[in-house]
């Protein structure tokens, strides 16, 4: 797998807009960049996943460079339940598995 | 909206005991996976299924470790004899096509060996 980065923490006011950075120079051209969250400890939560478009759902925006080289995920309006580890990664086209590193710790405070 | 589901919640068990923990995956997926995630600690692979068959599994994943889809709708992973250092959240997921990583996971089963 491509290796990601992503600061360990962040905090983020209730009702505005959430940007957790993520940085994937490593990744290659067909490797796609996907979003999982973890509110604690529960199973982890599918949120969004780009290749070299920006993508928006109904939970966030994930917005890649066009070097595709790092990626930010947008919680457009966060609220407390968006407090999370949030985890980028990008899984090798041929593997099956999704491999979590640390994440980013968000808070999202009052 | 379909959801992946496991039983039990909560597992006790003592050292050196079998334990079956079994996985509901959504219905019409084809890939079921198992994770692990130690108090404190990372989610870590375990082992993926794909047409009755493991298609990856971890260094984690050693012979005391099966899996097994025994009818068309449950996942169980069997651990033939616990270690205290099995104890952690294990958690199953499932997915749809092969193209795209996007995994459902259940909200996981807690297993503690005493």
């Amino acid at each position: 797998d491509a290796k990601t980065t992503q600061p360990p923490s962040m905090d983020c006011a209730e009702g505005r807009a959430a940007n957790l950075p993520c940085n994937h120079s490593t990744i290659s051209g067909n490797e796609y960049v996907y979003w999982y969250r973890q509110i604690h400890s529960q199973g982890p939560q599918y949120i969004i996943h780009g290749l070299k478009n920006n993508e928006t759902n109904e939970m966030a925006s994930l917005i890649i460079t066009e070097d595709r080289k790092s990626s930010t995920l947008i919680l457009p309006h966060a609220t407390l339940r968006d407090t999370a580890v949030y985890y980028c990664i990008v899984p090798l086209n041929a593997g099956n598995m999704l491999t979590f590193g640390g994440g980013t710790r968000l808070m999202v405070k009052p | 909206e379909p959801e992946v589901t496991q039983t039990p919640s909560h597992q006790v068990t003592q050292m050196g005991q079998e334990v079956i923990l079994r996985c509901v995956p959504i219905s019409n997926h084809l890939y079921f996976y198992w994770y692990r995630q130690i108090l404190g600690q990372k989610v870590e692979f375990l082992v993926s299924f794909y047409n009755n068959e493991i298609s990856e599994k971890s260094e984690i994943f050693d012979d005391q470790f099966s899996v097994e889809r025994p009818d068309g709708s449950n996942f169980t992973l069997k651990i033939r004899s616990t270690k205290l250092e099995d104890s952690a959240m294990y958690f199953c997921a499932s997915r749809y096509t092969s193209g795209i990583n996007e995994q459902y996971f259940g909200p996981g089963t807690r297993l503690t060996v005493t």
